[in-house]
């Protein structure tokens, strides 16, 4: 149980062309989902919060207007890189939480890829 | 926001257990202690979670004193598959959600 996807896996764009990535809670509904960025050899930092039905919660730092977050359903959260750049090369990985039972514990997708050209 | 600390990195052989510490001295009443495995280019995957004591499920236990300020992941016997980073996070209650702050890890080495 506990299943979280993304879509897709890897991409590669060219520098200004806006890249959507899906990350769908499989075998549970969650109103929490959260985006992270990883650089290669460094830990995840997080980028916002995603909340069903209500606009997300960026950290400092991050541009809302760059990473827009959807989170349409309670199982599907979506991040658009609008207007990628090279910089924004990185490898994205959200998270869905799963509440209840007296804790919350979340479950990570396996991450999306992005290179941009 | 509970920060926690661990070592960069340790070395282990195949079949020895293994013992990760990470303190967290700023650890809130209501948060849960969870660590994470992380292999490179995929997600982080869920190991274990705890509050208080002792915590253990098929792939590792949880050690938690009373005090809470740190906690002890211990992996039996491990394998070379067990080679990667691990990640002790503390939760963080902010309005109602759960926002999990990543420390640098410990990079696990298995050597045959």
């Amino acid at each position: 149980g506990a299943v979280v996807s993304q879509h897709p896996s890897w991409v590669i764009c060219k520098s200004g062309t806006s890249v959507k990535i899906e990350c769908r809670s499989l075998d549970f509904q969650a109103t929490t989902m959260f985006w992270y960025r990883q650089f290669p050899k460094q830990s995840l930092m997080l980028m916002a919060t995603s909340n069903e039905g209500s606009k997300a919660t960026y950290e400092q730092g991050v541009e809302k207007d760059k990473f827009l977050i959807n989170h349409a359903s309670l199982t599907l959260s979506t991040l658009t890189v609008t207007s990628a750049h090279p910089e924004d090369s990185s490898f994205y990985i959200c998270s869905a939480l799963l509440a209840g039972g007296g804790t919350d514990t979340q479950y990570f997708g396996p991450g999306t890829r992005l290179t941009v050209l | 926001l509970a920060k926690t600390t661990q070592p960069i990195s340790m070395d282990s052989y195949e079949g020895q257990e293994v013992n990760i510490t990470c303190s967290h001295n700023n650890i809130a009443t209501n948060d849960y202690i969870t660590w994470y495995q992380q292999f490179p280019s995929q997600g982080p995957r869920f190991i274990i979670q705890g509050y208080k004591t002792k915590v253990t499920n098929e792939v590792a236990s949880l050690f938690i004193p009373a005090d809470r300020k740190s906690s002890t992941l211990s992996l039996p016997r491990v394998s070379l598959s067990d080679t990667a980073v691990y990640y002790c996070l503390v939760g963080d209650s902010v309005d109602s959600s759960y926002k999990l702050i990543f420390g640098s890890g410990t990079r696990l080495l298995v050597r045959p």
